[in-house]
């Protein structure tokens, strides 16, 4: 089945580091891929996304770019800040049908500490 | 507006209680979620529903019990509830399309649930 695997954390940067975290995929159609972030107490919000190859996603310096060839989107910003301190999410709907349940990976908190 | 409510955001329950979730869209989505969290985990999928229809139920457990009244409303029943059942109980909803399109999720706050 479908599966996505991403960096375990935590991870804990300073304030205006160079974030990367890393997501692998495996799929036997052609998903699309998403980020999510989820803030603490509070549900997840779509931080990104890409539904083909070459895509690349963008959103709050944030971005992500959909490989195929390496099966990754892995998430990257330039310069963190504190308000970014949160779990970020890698997940995949595979373009089956239009209903397609998310299949998440198991999240990496990330933490700015200023 | 890509906003999902829910309500209520916090509930606190006896496992001899019934009470019920609410989550509520007004995008036009016709295919609504609900998902369970534990703790440091991502989101377990419990029900989909499309045009108000029982798509995917994840094998669980009858004392969860799903309802879609209508193509903006969607709630989770809970009756005899376990405390291993405490958790954060979250709704979505998507577009939904033809073979070989996948749509985005719009998750809502989310409700916590703590079964005593």
């Amino acid at each position: 089945g479908d599966s996505v695997t991403q960096m375990e954390g935590p991870v804990t940067l300073s304030e205006e580091a160079f974030l990367t975290i890393n997501c692998t995929y495996t799929a036997t159609g052609y998903p699309s891929l998403f980020w999510y972030v989820q803030y603490p107490g509070e549900g997840l919000q779509l931080l990104l996304k890409a539904t083909k190859a070459d895509d690349k996603g963008s959103n709050k310096g944030f971005e992500a770019t959909y490989r195929k060839e390496t099966t990754s989107f892995h998430l990257e910003k330039g310069s963190v800040q504190v308000s970014d301190s949160a779990v970020y999410f890698c997940a995949l709907s595979d373009q089956g049908s239009g209903n397609t349940p998310l299949v998440f990976g198991k999240g990496t908190r990330l933490s700015v500490i200023a | 507006d890509t906003e999902v409510t829910q309500t209520p955001k916090h509930l606190v329950m006896g496992m001899t209680n019934k009470k019920s979730l609410k989550c509520e869209q007004h995008m036009g989505h016709r295919a609504m979620y609900w998902y369970k969290q534990k703790a440091k985990k991502p989101p377990e999928l419990m029900f989909v529903y499309s045009y108000e229809k029982l798509s995917i139920n994840e094998s669980v457990p009858s004392r969860f019990s799903p309802e879609c009244p209508n193509s903006s409303l969607l709630n989770l029943h809970l009756h005899a509830l376990q405390p291993e059942d405490s958790a954060l109980y979250l709704c979505a909803s998507s577009r939904t399309g033809g073979s070989g399109q996948s749509y985005e999720q719009y998750f809502g706050p989310g409700t916590r649930l703590t079964v005593t």
